[in-house]
């Protein structure tokens, strides 16, 4: 199985801060990678695919970026809505495999 | 608008059967750029990718849970359906289902809402 380890685990901002979330993955997935933004009791939202395409009606201060086994989330200029916790999930082969998460908190 | 939405038994005894559908509406799992999955979460932990079906009826199963699980597909009623065997407290668990954007290298687009497993000894 691949394995994908995202870092740091937790991470404090600020409002309208910058934050990067890398994401590592155990042998070569192309750009097969996605993000997804999870909230308390909700179900994950998809925003990354394809390691830096943009999914629809996401705000474009969410990028992506990376190939092979290095990846990044960057959320620039931080909003209330941000606070979350982010995973990545590899889909380059079966089975499927999500990292541990990162947990973005306010500053 | 498209929605999935889980449904099974909130509870279920250890060493029995799991079973969970999840209904979509707003588009057909007939559809041939799809793919559809169920993912669960422990209680306050990470995501676990369960498995995956085509409509063909195709499927991919996480290797740790492939002697328990069972998908299968309903084109008719436009659903698709979940068997989890001998379950135990580790089973306990947020279960999801998702469709892939397109294809089987995509992320997961639109999800259901969850439906909380607890197994109960």
């Amino acid at each position: 199985d691949i394995q994908m380890t995202q870092s740091p685990s937790s991470v404090s901002a600020s409002l309208g801060d910058s934050v990067t979330i890398t994401c590592r993955a155990s042998q070569d997935i192309d750009i097969w990678l996605a993000w997804y933004q999870q909230k308390p009791g909700k179900a994950p939202k998809l925003l990354i695919y394809a390691a830096s395409s943009l999914q629809s009606g996401v705000p474009s201060r969410f990028s992506g970026s990376g190939s092979g086994t290095d990846f990044t989330l960057t959320i620039s200029s931080l909003q209330p809505e941000d606070f979350a916790t982010y995973y990545c999930q590899q889909a380059n082969s079966f089975p499927y495999t999500f990292g541990q998460g990162t947990k973005l908190e306010t500053k | 608008q498209l929605q999935l939405q889980e449904s099974g038994p909130g509870l279920v005894k250890a060493s029995e059967t799991l079973p969970l559908t999840c209904t979509v509406s707003g588009d057909s799992i007939s559809s041939r750029r799809h793919y559809w999955a169920w993912i669960r979460q422990p209680p306050g932990k990470g995501l676990e990718w369960i498995g995956t079906i085509y409509y063909s009826g195709s499927t991919y199963y996480m290797p740790s849970l492939k002697s328990r699980v069972t998908m299968s597909v309903d084109t008719s009623k436009n659903h698709f359906s979940l068997k989890l065997s001998s379950v135990t407290a580790a089973d306990t668990a947020v279960y999801f289902c998702a469709r892939q954007r397109q294809g089987a290298n995509d992320g997961f687009d639109i999800w259901g809402q969850g439906t909380m497993v607890t197994v109960s000894s």
